[in-house]
């Protein structure tokens, strides 16, 4: 089945370390975009990535990087410089010319 | 002013009623609409997708957009409980750019369809 995977589903972070959140699509989509929510409010856009070995800041990358080796796969790594971790990230892809983005399941991240 | 914005819920409607759902935008490049359907705890899944000016409909769900206004909405017909979720609207600049998926959100709304 083509999709977007999240993992872990639920994650849980001492203060002050790193933790990295992985998505994966199988759905050939060239970009990939990750967001995050916080409760009772939309998403907002952390990075995105158009095309493997390139990426872009979103609206809230303070504290946050990416990487983007291969096409499949665009892992976003929490640092400890974000100052308010805890909320839920969703990781979605498209098509190359497309808006029309497709969603993981999410990661729930909390930090403890 | 918010980029995006949609109505304050909840909204509450009784089954079998229709579910009205509206966007307002700010930036008039706009030129992808989207409406997502969210359940508690999950992830958004895309429902409504608008490019043009008038309505688009598919099965129970119509979008309308007028993009002089600035206004995007839904209306869900003979609404169920089991669309009780919470709707986002999501908007994004001309797709021949380099904006390709850069969804603007609105806070969404929580619809709620009662027996």
């Amino acid at each position: 089945d083509g999709g977007i995977t999240q993992s872990p589903k639920y994650l849980f972070r001492k203060e002050g370390q790193n933790v990295t959140l992985s998505c994966e699509q199988n759905l050939n989509h060239d970009a990939m975009y990750w967001y995050r929510q916080d409760p009772g409010q939309g998403l907002r856009l952390i990075y995105y990535s158009q095309i493997v070995n390139d990426f872009q800041k979103g609206d809230i990358a303070e504290g946050y990087s990416v990487s983007r080796e291969k096409k499949e796969s665009f892992p976003l790594t929490v640092t400890s410089a974000q100052k308010n971790p805890t909320a839920f990230y969703l990781c979605a892809s498209s098509i190359t010319g497309s808006t029309e983005a497709f969603f993981g399941q999410g990661t729930r991240l909390t930090v403890v | 002013q918010k980029e995006v914005e949609q109505n304050s819920g909840p909204l509450s409607v009784p089954e079998g009623a229709i579910a009205s759902l509206n966007c307002t935008y700010s930036d008039r490049g706009s030129q992808s609409f989207f409406w997502y359907r969210q359940y508690s705890g999950k992830s958004p899944e895309l429902i409504m997708s608008i490019y043009s000016n008038g309505d688009k409909e598919d099965g129970r769900f119509t979008a309308q957009l007028n993009k002089a206004s600035q206004y995007v909405s839904l209306l869900i017909r003979d609404s169920q409980p089991s669309d009780s979720a919470t709707y986002l609207c999501a908007v994004a600049p001309n797709a021949g750019g380099t904006s390709y998926g850069k969804l603007t959100f609105g806070q969404g709304t929580i619809l709620t369809v009662h027996p």
